[in-house]
């Protein structure tokens, strides 16, 4: 069975200071990873993924992530944050788990970002 | 292109009534699901499907019924509605390449369900 964990239901950071969501996986092949954000009383919008190649993936509003395959992370990060990133992320692992690529998704972590 | 478009956005039953919720997408993605988000338990898959005339259950499939007659189109029908099922629901469509979950899912704007 796949899984994903988000320890961290809060994250808070002050503008224009870098930042960390994080991610942690399990899976029994190869992950296909996702981040996700959703903002207040919308659906989830995808901002970036991993499916294979560089660990270093770039994806929407300058944020980025980094695949680390020894300790199953996909941690999310900006360099800069700015107020309008407050938001809640998700994210979402998929992998050939019982002969189907269903996604699994974390519970979520609110990102809180103070002028 | 409108995406995936849910209605309706606001919903509130009684106890025992049955509606359906509507999902339909444009963009001819062969894989459509629904999802609950509850407070603290991020998103519960319910149903899902991988192409017309094919559905499967979720993580939480009790009390839910789908059905898949086009590709468009995925309703999720409560057929008897409880308390328990007080959620927001979002729908989601992704385009699958062989079956294999590789790329994003777009999803709905949700559902916000209370039951009374």
């Amino acid at each position: 069975a796949q899984s994903v964990a988000q320890p961290e239901d809060q994250v808070n950071v002050a503008e224009g200071n870098p930042l960390t969501v994080k991610c942690t996986y399990s899976v029994s092949g190869n992950p296909y990873l996702f981040w996700y954000v959703q903002y207040p009383n919308r659906g989830l919008q995808f901002l970036l993924k991993y499916i294979t190649g560089d660990n270093l993936v770039k994806g929407s509003y300058g944020f980025e992530a980094e695949f680390n395959k020894s300790q199953t992370s996909f941690h999310l990060k900006k360099p800069s944050a700015l107020v309008s990133d407050s938001a809640l992320y998700f994210c979402a692992v998929s992998s050939l788990s019982g002969g189907s690529y269903i996604p699994t998704f974390g519970r979520g972590t609110s990102l809180i970002v103070h002028p | 292109n409108a995406g995936v478009t849910q209605t309706p956005k606001f919903q509130v039953l009684k106890t025992g009534q049955s509606m359906t919720l509507q999902c339909a997408q444009d963009m001819n993605h062969e894989y459509m699901s629904w999802y609950r988000q509850d407070p603290g338990m991020g998103l519960r898959l319910i149903h899902y499907s991988v192409g017309a005339g094919i559905t499967d259950q979720g993580e939480v499939p009790n009390g839910y019924n789908v059905s898949r007659s086009t590709t468009e189109d995925f309703p999720l029908r409560l057929l008897s509605a409880a308390p328990s099922q007080t959620s927001v629901y979002f729908c989601a469509s992704s385009y699958s390449i062989t079956g294999q979950m590789n790329t994003e899912a777009f999803f709905g704007q949700g559902t916000r369900l209370t039951v009374v």
